[in-house]
């Protein structure tokens, strides 16, 4: 059984660019979830794909959006970085929509900074 | 999602059984009660999840009290590598699931 794979797993970018962060699902899954980690922090959801459609979002700007494709692999791409944006952006992936009784499972992230 | 209360931080001696609790008064009938942990520089790992009864895997016990307003995380006998941060998290309230982080317990496991 293949984990959740990220790349790259650091980057940094400079304010104002634009980023975009991999994810590939565990074999089988087919919602990925986004979330980000600021530094001393809990993670933070950002949002969630299922079958290729966000079914879900947290508080976060219009410039984070996302995709999901066919093989349940998905990105995630912020537009117009701001030094706030530094943070582990971590992808979960899990069963049919999120449903309470499915575990999320957590790749290991991609470190950005942005300078 | 209802919220969860956890003591900053905890100590525990190699090979003795650690109990990590949490405090979640406000939970609802079908809202489940997650445990994760984080070890530095890592994504969270999956522990262990219940509704209602006790569960127990390779990991970990969860216990569950009758009123499913707090549970304990039980590691039988605690190494050095399970020193990290564990989260205990109440899913539910939304369709899609998510998770809400709060700030965790830091577990240190000392030889």
């Amino acid at each position: 059984e293949t984990g959740v794979t990220q790349s790259p797993t650091h980057l940094i970018k400079t304010r104002g660019q634009q980023v975009t962060l991999r994810c590939s699902s565990q074999s089988g899954h087919n919602t990925v979830s986004w979330y980000q980690q600021a530094l001393g922090q809990g993670p933070q959801f950002i949002f969630q794909y299922y079958r290729e459609e966000e079914n879900g979002r947290g508080n976060f700007p219009p410039r984070f959006s996302g995709l999901q494709f066919p093989n349940y692999s998905s990105e995630l791409n912020v537009n117009a970085l701001e030094l706030d944006d530094s943070a582990l952006y971590l992808c979960a992936s899990s069963l049919d929509g999120g449903r309470y009784n499915s575990p999320l499972h957590f790749g290991n992230g991609t470190r950005l900074t942005v300078t | 999602d209802a919220k969860t209360t956890q003591p900053p931080s905890m100590d525990c001696a190699e090979g003795r059984a650690a109990n990590l609790p949490c405090n979640h008064s406000t939970i609802s009938g079908n809202e489940y009660v997650y445990w994760y942990r984080q070890i530095h520089s890592q994504g969270p790992q999956y522990i262990i999840h219940g509704l209602k009864n006790n569960e127990t895997n390779e990991m970990a016990s969860l216990i569950i009290t009758e009123d499913r307003k707090s549970s304990t995380l039980i590691l039988p006998h605690a190494t050095l590598r399970d020193t990290a941060v564990y989260y205990c998290i109440v899913r539910g309230g939304t369709s899609y699931g998510k998770l809400t982080f709060g700030q965790g317990t830091i577990l240190t496991v000392h030889p």
